[in-house]
């Protein structure tokens, strides 16, 4: 089964607000990672945080990781119209870094 | 996009045919990945490669076997396509901890 489960499913909301968008994850990582993906096209890697870490911010994206719950969330600020996209969080395992498994992803609309 | 290509980028077959998808890169990275993307599925992984000759099993692996001779290239087969194997396939290369993707293989299987 996969690794990572992303809530919610899918997210509309308006132009201006923010997303959020949370990641469960099933066994220990090294590193969680956090993807995008426009529709038909492949996926873009977004943003990194490592197991040692607990806030990462990257432009308009900020990323917690709570190792005890086994969770990740992201956060884009201030959305706009090109944000809307399916966004996957990805992790790899504590043992086995170079086996990287996806969740099932979480479609964001940001609505004009 | 990290020099990675996908061959071909669509195919139609019929059940029980063999299929050999390509995933190419030209810098020399050492893990390189296929996934399945289904609806409802998210990526699912199907089996990677950590060097030449070097590949391991992931998550959806039944059905499918790889191969990768060289660096550069590592080759997706379906010995006996199913209509359950109709998908749409990535690949991907790792580096520096990011993966990078190929633009995908529409593959259906009527």
């Amino acid at each position: 089964s996969q690794q990572g489960e992303e809530d919610p499913q899918a997210l509309s909301i308006q132009e201006g607000e923010n997303a959020t968008m949370n990641c469960s994850y099933k066994t220990s990582i090294n590193n969680l990672q956090w993807y995008r993906q426009n529709s038909g096209r492949g996926l873009v890697h977004l943003i990194l945080i490592r197991s040692n870490e607990r806030e990462k911010h990257s432009g308009r994206l900020r990323v917690t990781l709570d190792t005890s719950k086994k969770s990740s969330s992201l956060l884009i600020t201030a959305s706009r119209a090109a944000d809307t996209a399916s966004y996957f969080c990805a992790t790899d395992a504590m043992n086995r870094d170079d086996k990287i498994i996806f969740g099932k992803g979480t479609r964001l609309h940001i609505l004009p | 996009d990290a020099g990675i290509t996908q061959s071909p980028r669509h195919k139609v077959t019929e059940t029980g045919t063999p299929v050999t998808l390509r995933c190419h890169q030209t810098e020399n990275h050492r893990y390189m990945y296929w996934y399945r993307q289904d609806p409802g599925h998210g990526l699912r992984l199907i089996h990677y490669s950590y060097g030449v000759k070097d590949t391991d099993k992931g998550e959806v692996s039944d059905g499918y076997s790889v191969s990768r001779s060289k660096t550069e290239d590592f080759l997706l087969t379906l010995e006996s396509a199913t209509s359950s194997q109709t998908s749409v396939y990535f690949c991907a290369i790792r580096a520096y901890n990011e993966q990078f993707f190929g633009p995908g293989t529409r593959l259906t299987v009527l």
